[in-house]
C-alpha cells in the first residue's frame, strides 16, 4: 500500500504538553499534508510540506519530513482540549507527469484532557 | 468563502435500495473528489473529476456505485442497490488545483445501510 500509516493509533494528554504524532510512507512522494478531523465532521487542512522541504510551521504546529526515511512527524505545542480529534497524514505520490491521488493512513486520535 | 456542501447529512436504508448523495464544491474549484471513510479508517478515494471529466475512478465499485459531474460543478454519487459493508461516511472535497495540493472536505454524508 502506498498509504501514510500514523504512529501512535491514540494518544492521550493533558492541556499544556506537547503532542508528537508520525507518519510513515512507502513510496516516493510529491508533497505530504497533515488533516485533522473532529468528530463527524469533514477533514481540515492544516499544513503541506514538499518533498524537498524538511521543516514548517504554522502557528503550534511543526511538521518535519524526512525523505530519506521516508517519515513525517507533526508536533502541537502547547495542546489544549479543542485540539481533540483525529489526525491524518496524507502524501501526494507522483504518477508519470503529473500529480497522482492523495493516499490517506489510519489516523491517529488525539484527546486532551482539560 | 462558502465552503463544500454535502446532503444529506445523514440517510439509512435498507440493503438493496439505492440512495444519492450531492456535493457542491467551493466556487471556481476545478477538481473534485468522493471519498469513502470506513470508521476507523482514512479516507479512500472512490472518484475524481477535473471539471466534468472523471480522471481516476479506479476505485469504485461500478457495479453498484455511479457519480457524475454535470456542467463541472456540482456533483452526485449514486450507490444502487447498497450492501451492508457500504456504510461509512461519504466525504466529498474540492481543490482549485490538482490533487496534490490542499483539498477541501465537505461535512460528509453518513450512510448506514441495514
Amino acid at each position: 500500500s502506498q498509504q501514510g500509516e500514523e504512529d501512535p493509533q491514540a494518544l492521550s494528554i493533558q492541556e499544556g504538553e506537547n503532542a508528537t504524532m508520525n507518519c510513515s510512507y512507502k513510496t516516493s512522494i510529491n508533497n505530504l499534508q497533515w488533516y485533522r478531523q473532529n468528530s463527524g465532521r469533514g477533514l481540515v487542512h492544516l499544513i503541506l510540506i514538499r518533498s524537498n522541504e524538511r521543516e514548517k510551521h504554522s502557528g503550534r504546529l511543526r511538521v518535519t519530513l524526512d525523505t530519506s526515511k521516508k517519515s513525517s512527524s507533526l508536533l502541537i505545542t502547547a495542546s489544549r482540549a479543542a485540539d481533540t480529534a483525529s489526525y491524518f497524514c496524507a502524501t501526494a505520490v507522483n504518477r508519470g507527469s503529473t500529480l497522482g491521488r492523495l493516499y490517506f493512513g489510519r489516523g491517529t486520535q488525539l484527546t486532551v484532557w482539560p | 468563502e462558502a465552503g463544500v456542501a454535502q446532503s444529506p447529512r445523514y440517510k439509512i436504508i435498507e440493503k438493496r435500495q439505492s440512495v444519492a448523495f450531492w456535493c457542491n464544491p467551493i466556487s471556481g474549484h476545478a477538481t473534485l473528489y468522493w471519498y469513502q471513510q470506513i470508521l476507523g479508517q482514512g479516507p479512500k478515494l472512490l472518484i475524481q473529476f477535473q471539471n466534468n471529466g472523471v480522471v481516476d475512478d479506479s476505485q469504485l465499485p461500478k457495479d453498484r456505485f455511479s457519480a457524475e459531474r454535470l456542467k463541472g460543478v456540482d456533483s452526485t454519487l449514486k450507490i444502487q442497490p447498497a450492501k451492508l459493508e457500504d456504510s461509512a461516511v461519504y466525504l466529498c472535497a474540492s481543490s482549485s488545483s490538482g490533487p496534490g495540493e490542499t483539498q477541501y472536505f465537505g461535512p460528509g454524508t453518513r450512510l448506514l445501510v441495514l
